[in-house]
């Protein structure tokens, strides 16, 4: 079946420091993937939409210039958390969609970032 | 805005305990309703769902009936295991769009 695969899983970082997080759809081309914040005990709150070969859509509220997303290719995205900060230590989670909206929407395992 | 609500954890049972986590939702339109699961460490994963009303979604035993006449998608299971303990939660989708709507999430803990 369909797969999304985050990389890395797990990572850490020092405080000032940008960090990457890639999202790739592994067997199937994605237009639109969409980028999930999870804080300890709480819910996903949708960060932004990103568009292959477009500027992403940010929600209310999320730093564009914090958190940029990439789209450069239908298989991956990325997110860069730029000078990363203790508060923005999270569970960050992606997810795609092969094409067609209200198709089946596949999730990434998800990247725990500690900056410290 | 659309909207998702479900009952506030953490729910603790004993194993073979009957579950039920309560989800209405606000929604325009026709939503489509799923429930996820996120065992410890990890992403999620789609439990189950259902796309239009009176639809029953089930998997693993799990079962959650799309309710349009009181906005709800109820998640049930009756006989819980040990390895049911995970955080569930209840989403929705429009019809035609890809932005998914997560409850608050329910943590599950199974004794056993």
């Amino acid at each position: 079946g369909a797969v999304v695969s985050q990389h890395p899983s797990w990572v850490i970082c020092k405080s000032g420091t940008s960090v990457k997080i890639e999202c790739r759809s592994l067997d199937f081309q994605a237009t639109t993937m969409f980028w999930y914040r999870q804080f300890p005990k709480q819910s996903l709150m949708l960060m932004a939409t990103s568009n292959e070969g477009s500027k992403a859509t940010y929600e209310q509220g999320v730093e564009k210039d914090k958190f940029l997303i990439n789209h450069a290719s239908l298989t991956l995205s990325t997110l860069t958390v730029t000078s990363a900060h203790p508060e923005d230590s999270s569970f960050y989670i992606c997810s795609a969609s092969p094409g067609v909206a209200g198709n089946t929407i596949y999730f990434g395992e998800g990247s725990w970032l500690t900056v410290v | 805005g659309d909207s998702v609500t479900q009952m506030e954890g953490p729910v603790t049972l004993s194993e073979e305990a009957f579950l039920t986590i309560n989800c209405t939702y606000t929604a325009t339109g026709y939503p489509s309703l799923f429930w996820y699961v996120q065992y410890p460490g990890e992403g999620l994963q789609l439990l189950l769902k259902a796309t239009k009303a009176d639809d029953k979604g089930s998997n693993k035993g799990f079962e959650a009936t799309y309710r349009k006449e009181t906005t709800s998608f109820h998640l049930e299971k009756g006989s819980v295991q040990v390895s049911d303990s995970a955080v569930y939660f209840c989403a929705l989708r429009n019809t035609g769009g890809f932005k998914t709507i997560f409850g608050a999430g329910t943590r599950l803990f199974v004794k056993a």
